[in-house]
C-alpha cells in the first residue's frame, strides 16, 4: 500500500515551453503533497506543500508563477514549469501524506531537461 | 538553521561487510530524525526512524541510534548484500511542522 506515482518519469523540452507533471497517491487519500527538486549529487529541497482545494504554499526563494502547482483532488497534484529554460532542467519529486499521520510517501521522481 | 550533513559517497563494500553511513544534523528543539533509501529508478522509501533522544530505529538489519549529545543518527548495518546498494538519505523533521529536511544522500555500491 501507500504508493505514489509521477508522471511522465523523464522530460525534454524546448526552452520557453511548459511543462505538467502529475503526482498522484494510488490507494489513499493524501490531504498534502509536497513538491521536492533535487540537483545531481546534492539534497532533496523543498518547494511547495500542497493542501487539497487550497493554494500552495511555497518554500522561500521559489517563484511561484513559474512553478504552478494545484492539488485538485485527493489523488492528485500536478507541478507546471512554465516557460521553462535550461536551468530548470532538474528531478523533481512528489510525496505525499495521508493515512499514516506522520509518514510521507515518494513518487519515483520525473527527469526535466530543457534544451 | 536546521540541517543534515552526511557523509559523501559513492562507499564501495564487498558483499558481508560492515557498513557505517555517518549523519550529524543541527538543529533547535528535539526533532525526529529518518533514514531513507531510494533504490535505483523507484522513489524514496522509508528506512527507519527514531523520535526522541537515544531510540533506536531498525529496519531490514539496518540500524540507526538518536544520540543527542553528538548529534548524530548513524546508518549501520553488520552485513551487506548486493540488493541493499541504493541512494541513503538522511533527514530530519521538526515537530512542529511534516516538512522534512534532507542530507545530500550517500550511494551505496556492494559488490558479490
Amino acid at each position: 500500500g501507500a504508493v505514489v506515482s509521477q508522471h511522465p518519469s523523464w522530460v525534454i523540452c524546448k526552452s520557453g515551453t511548459s511543462v505538467k507533471i502529475e503526482c498522484r497517491s494510488l490507494d489513499f487519500q493524501a490531504t498534502t503533497m509536497f513538491w521536492y527538486r533535487q540537483f545531481p549529487k546534492q539534497s532533496l529541497m523543498l518547494m511547495a506543500t500542497s493542501n487539497e482545494g487550497s493554494k500552495a504554499t511555497y518554500e522561500q526563494g521559489v517563484e511561484k508563477d513559474k512553478f504552478l502547482i494545484n492539488h485538485a483532488s485527493l489523488t492528485l497534484s500536478t507541478l507546471t514549469v512554465t516557460s521553462a529554460h535550461p536551468e530548470d532542467s532538474s528531478f523533481y519529486i512528489c510525496s505525499a501524506r495521508g493515512g499514516t499521520p506522520h509518514e510521507q510517501f515518494f513518487g519515483p521522481g520525473t527527469r526535466l531537461t530543457v534544451l | 538553521g536546521n540541517s543534515v550533513t552526511q557523509m559523501e559517497g559513492p562507499v564501495t563494500l564487498s558483499e558481508e561487510a560492515f557498513l557505517t553511513i555517518n549523519c550529524t544534523y543541527t538543529a533547535t528543539g528535539y526533532p525526529s530524525l529518518f533514514w531513507y533509501v531510494q533504490y535505483p529508478g523507484e522513489g524514496l522509501q522509508l528506512l527507519l526512524k527514531a523520535t526522541k533522544a537515544d531510540d533506536k530505529g531498525s529496519n531490514k538489519g539496518f540500524e540507526a541510534t538518536y544520540r543527542k549529545e553528538t548529534t548524530s543518527f548513524h546508518l549501520e548495518k553488520g552485513s551487506v548484500q548486493v540488493s541493499d546498494s541504493a541512494v541513503y538519505f538522511c533527514a530530519l523533521r521538526k515537530d512542529s511542522s511534516y516538512k522534512l529536511i534532507f542530507g545530500s544522500g550517500t550511494r551505496l555500491l556492494v559488490r558479490p
